[in-house]
């Protein structure tokens, strides 16, 4: 079965930019949508986009500006940029695959996620 | 963006009680709407989709249920185990949204 875990800087300062990898195990990253999804202080959801070979993405409108998602196929990995980061950006970032049945889809498994915070 | 609304923020119920979680869309979902269950320092998991669809191993206590905007999670008989924070998402149309979460207690 797919597991899925998150990587990368705990702390990151204002302005710079915020990076991310999640690695697959038990499943090819080719072969699945992958999303990634934070939970703000406060323990709201906020979906960020999601990912399917490189090169069909969608992105939070929210937060279009500054996502940058891609997979790396050789490493059974997809990463996370967001650009000029602020306070507000301070979350727990988790990558989920996103399960489609038809036009259903669902996000399942879930990564243990990995805290950022803004400072 | 599809606003969702859970109610209520928070619950608490004894073991054994029936417990009811309603969340609500701001627009019509069809059958679009997953619930998750959050225990503390975890995770989200997949509890319920497509409404009323349970995943392998997730207890036949839990039942969702539900059409258009108005969808409820139902736990029959609580356990202990069950404190966690529930939330139900739209996967409708992106952006894909979330409730604001239900936290349940036991008394």
């Amino acid at each position: 079965q797919v597991q899925l875990e998150e990587s990368g800087p705990g702390l990151v300062k204002p302005s710079e930019t915020l990076s991310l990898t999640c690695t697959v195990s038990g499943g090819s990253i080719s072969s699945y949508y992958w999303s990634w999804i934070r939970q703000l202080p406060g323990e709201r959801l906020e979906w960020i986009g999601y990912v399917f070979r490189s090169a069909n993405t969608d992105y939070n409108p929210s937060l279009k500006s500054r996502v940058t998602m891609s997979l790396d196929a050789s490493k059974n990995q997809l990463s996370l940029n967001l650009t000029s980061v602020t306070a507000a950006d301070t979350a727990i970032y988790y990558c989920a695959k996103l399960h489609r049945s038809a036009s259903l889809n669902w996000f399942d498994p879930w990564g243990q996620g990995t805290l950022v915070t803004v400072s | 963006d599809i606003r969702m609304t859970q109610s209520p923020s928070s619950l608490s119920a004894s073991v054994g009680d029936r417990v009811t979680i309603t969340c609500r869309a701001s627009q019509s979902l069809n059958n679009y709407l997953n619930w998750y269950q959050q225990k503390p320092g975890k995770a989200p998991k997949l509890l319920i989709f497509a409404v009323s669809n349970l995943p392998s191993g997730v207890p036949s206590r839990f039942s969702g249920s539900g059409s258009g905007t108005d969808f409820t999670l139902t736990i029959d008989s609580l356990q202990p185990e069950d404190i966690a924070t529930y939330y139900c998402q739209q996967s409708y149309t992106t952006p894909k949204t979330f409730g604001q979460g239900t936290r349940l207690e036991i008394k």
